[in-house]
């Protein structure tokens, strides 16, 4: 079974750029996950799916961040304009329902903000 | 919303000893609590979680053990190896909703 993917693996950008990472999740998993990993910390939720409709926000800079999963499957994460403290690894994860289910990662994309 | 704490942030073990590391969560309600190790460059991976209608699990060298009315719940690993050496984090889903929240880390040497 293949796993999360997700693209770029790296990317490096200057303050006020935009940027936008892709993920497609596990084959028939409803709920995808949008985490935030600053250096040193744990993921931080930004964004949750459940198909195409999100279930929570609460947590993302929506003057800046975007995110949109057309047709339930894959999703896309865009900052813009970038400032210096999203430096971070965003992750991508997904599961089979939300709630108690496993989620599974994708190996993230480091993004590096000059 | 739920407040994970996790110690310690670094650990070193001889290889063969035991390690274990503890968490402590603010809502009572949180009903799910997964541990994830993290490998350098890579995604978290799930390794053992626990259910609040459950103490113990274990799974080979690997426990967690949850104290519902401390509100703290720990991983165990025996018999270390180096291929264990990780950041390993846990976390915990809040009850009113879907959201987790992770702890933040404990990166474990195992020595040879």
């Amino acid at each position: 079974e293949a796993g999360v993917a997700q693209s770029p693996r790296y990317k490096i950008i200057e303050k006020r750029q935009s940027v936008a990472f892709w993920c497609n999740p596990i084959s028939g998993h409803a709920t995808l996950y949008w985490y935030q990993q600053i250096l040193g910390q744990g993921p931080k939720l930004l964004i949750q799916f459940q198909n195409n409709g999100v279930v929570d926000d609460s947590q993302l800079p929506k003057d800046r961040f975007s995110a949109e999963r057309l047709k339930g499957v894959d999703s896309t994460l865009k900052i813009q304009p970038a400032k210096l403290e999203d430096s971070a690894v965003y992750l991508c994860a997904s599961s089979l329902a939300g709630g108690g289910e496993t989620q599974y990662f994708g190996p993230g994309t480091r993004l590096l903000v000059l | 919303g739920e407040n994970v704490e996790q110690h310690p942030s670094t650990l070193s073990v001889q290889e063969g000893d035991s390690a274990v590391i503890k968490c402590t969560y603010s809502d009572s309600a949180s009903n799910y609590f997964p541990w994830y190790k993290q490998e350098l460059g890579k995604g978290p991976q799930l390794i053992i979680d626990i259910r609040s209608n459950v103490g113990e699990k274990k799974d080979q060298r690997i426990a967690v053990t949850l104290n519902k009315t401390a509100k703290h719940f720990s991983l165990h690993i025996t018999e270390t190896q180096p291929e264990d050496s990780a950041v390993y984090f846990c976390a915990a889903r809040e009850g009113t909703g879907n959201q987790f929240y992770f702890g933040t880390g404990t990166s474990l040497t195992v020595i040879p």
